[in-house]
């Protein structure tokens, strides 16, 4: 079974440009999870998908960052203009089947590699 | 609101010492707890996990009790080795999304 797959590994732009980043969950996983970690600190929640709908964005930092998951599958985390404040490594993480709390909540989170984002 | 507190690091160890990294949490609910490694140039690996209080996670020699009377989920090795070498980070999952809150992670270096 392939892991969850991120592209590019490491992205470096001038501020003010345009990133795309990509996130490929393991196949099957209705969860899709955006963290990032931002200058050594804690790695923090960015947002979540269902499947194509977004659960839960209150991680979202400002409207610059605009994340999908058109179909369901792969998602998408664009940052227009970048600032210098985003540079970091973006993680996505993927989780099984959407379904009961009890049968489904305790089952981990797999993560990428991550993305590596410099700002400069 | 939720969060972890980890043990500051870097810790630095002689292999076949024996390793504690600190790790509290304050959350409402029932958490599930978590020990992410993430390894030179890799990406998170879940190391272990527990999903209840007294539960103990296990894996590759490290492990973790669940304390819900402390709120802690310290992280222990009897003897480490170089290849242990990494940032650890403590984390909960809570609700029903079970979006991960994360510790400022360890950096775990091992000398021989």
């Amino acid at each position: 079974e392939a892991g969850v797959t991120q592209f590019p590994s490491h992205s470096v732009i001038e501020k003010g440009q345009t990133v795309t980043l990509r996130c490929d969950p393991i196949s099957g996983h209705d969860n899709l999870y955006w963290y990032r970690r931002v200058m050594g600190k804690e790695i923090k929640f960015l947002l979540h998908f269902v499947k194509e709908s977004k659960q839960d964005e209150s991680g979202m930092p400002n409207n610059r960052f605009l994340a999908e998951r058109t179909g369901g599958t792969y998602s998408t985390l664009k940052v227009q203009p970048a600032e210098l404040e985003d540079s970091g490594v973006y993680f996505c993480a993927s989780r099984t089947v959407w379904g009961p709390l009890t049968t489904y909540s305790n089952q981990p989170q797999h993560f990428g590699d991550g993305t590596r984002l410099s700002i400069l | 609101g939720n969060s972890v507190t980890q043990m500051e690091g870097p810790v630095t160890l002689s292999e076949e010492a024996f390793l504690t990294i600190n790790c509290t949490y304050t959350a409402t609910g029932y958490p599930s707890l978590f020990w992410y490694v993430q390894y030179p140039g890799e990406g998170l690996q879940l190391l272990l996990k527990a999903t209840k209080a007294d539960d103990k996670g296990s894996n590759k020699g490290f492990e973790a009790t669940y304390r819900k009377e402390t709120t802690s989920f310290h992280l222990e090795k009897g003897s480490v080795q170089v290849s242990d070498s990494a940032v650890y980070f403590c984390a909960l999952g809570s609700g029903s999304a079970r979006q991960l809150t994360f510790g400022s992670g360890t950096q775990l270096t091992v000398l021989p």
